[in-house]
């Protein structure tokens, strides 16, 4: 079994400023781990994904995240937010046994403000 | 390429009534997932196909059902509709052998009054 735990479901930063989302998550086996965003009225969109190679992942749009073993942790940063980093971001996990269902978290809104 | 695709895009319904949801997978995907996505959470598992055989079901309950055709397509079908249904209906592709990745497509809004 596998879940994942946001924290925070709302983020608010300024522009400019340092992007930092949580994800923690529990897998009862080698994980892939997933981060997505979210604009309103639109589907998922794929940011990065940890397939258990590099643990420092870098992905789209400036995005990168790390994954960490001992804290079970995947948290998403962006050194500098943009305007149009603004959507709702979901983590998720994935067991490499069953390649066709994901676990999310709730998500977490970011908000940037000028 | 494009990517995956559903239908309708949007759709309104009345309780007890029946709907259907359609994706179509990216071209060379086998693999199709269906996730609910009620507002302010994140997607729910419904059902995952794969070569046209379920491989996966969430906690849902026999009112939900799919299937999968022979060009892989899948259809999404939920009988005796609750106002609980009421959610973003997404749709992913995945190919066996890119690390189990799933594509989204933009989803179906259904709206049950």
């Amino acid at each position: 079994a596998q879940s994942v735990t946001q924290l925070g479901s709302h983020v608010s930063v300024s522009e400019g400023a340092l992007v930092l989302l949580r994800c923690n998550y529990s897998s009862s086996v080698p994980p892939y781990l997933f981060w997505y965003v979210q604009y309103p009225n639109q589907g998922l969109q794929l940011l990065l994904k940890y397939t258990s190679a590099a643990t420092l992942v870098k992905g789209i749009n400036g995005f990168e995240a790390e994954f960490k073993k001992s804290e079970t942790s995947f948290h998403l940063t962006k050194p500098s937010a943009h305007m149009s980093d603004a959507a709702e971001y979901f983590c998720a996990v994935k067991l490499n046994t069953n390649a066709g269902k994901s676990t999310f978290g709730d998500g977490t809104t970011l908000t940037v403000k000028p | 390429d494009a990517g995956v695709t559903q239908s309708p895009t949007h759709l309104i319904k009345t309780r007890g009534q029946h709907v259907t949801l359609r994706c179509s997978p990216i071209s060379g995907h086998k693999s199709v997932s269906w996730y609910q996505q009620v507002l302010g959470q994140g997607p729910q598992f419904i059902f995952q196909y794969y070569e046209k055989e379920e491989r996966g079901r969430g906690n849902f309950p026999d009112r939900f059902s799919a299937r999968q055709f022979p060009n892989y397509s899948s259809e999404l079908n939920v009988n005796a509709l609750l106002l609980g249904d009421s959610a973003l209906y997404l749709c992913a592709s995945s190919s066996p052998t890119g690390a189990y990745e799933q594509y989204f497509g933009p989803g179906t809004r259904l709206t049950v009054t």
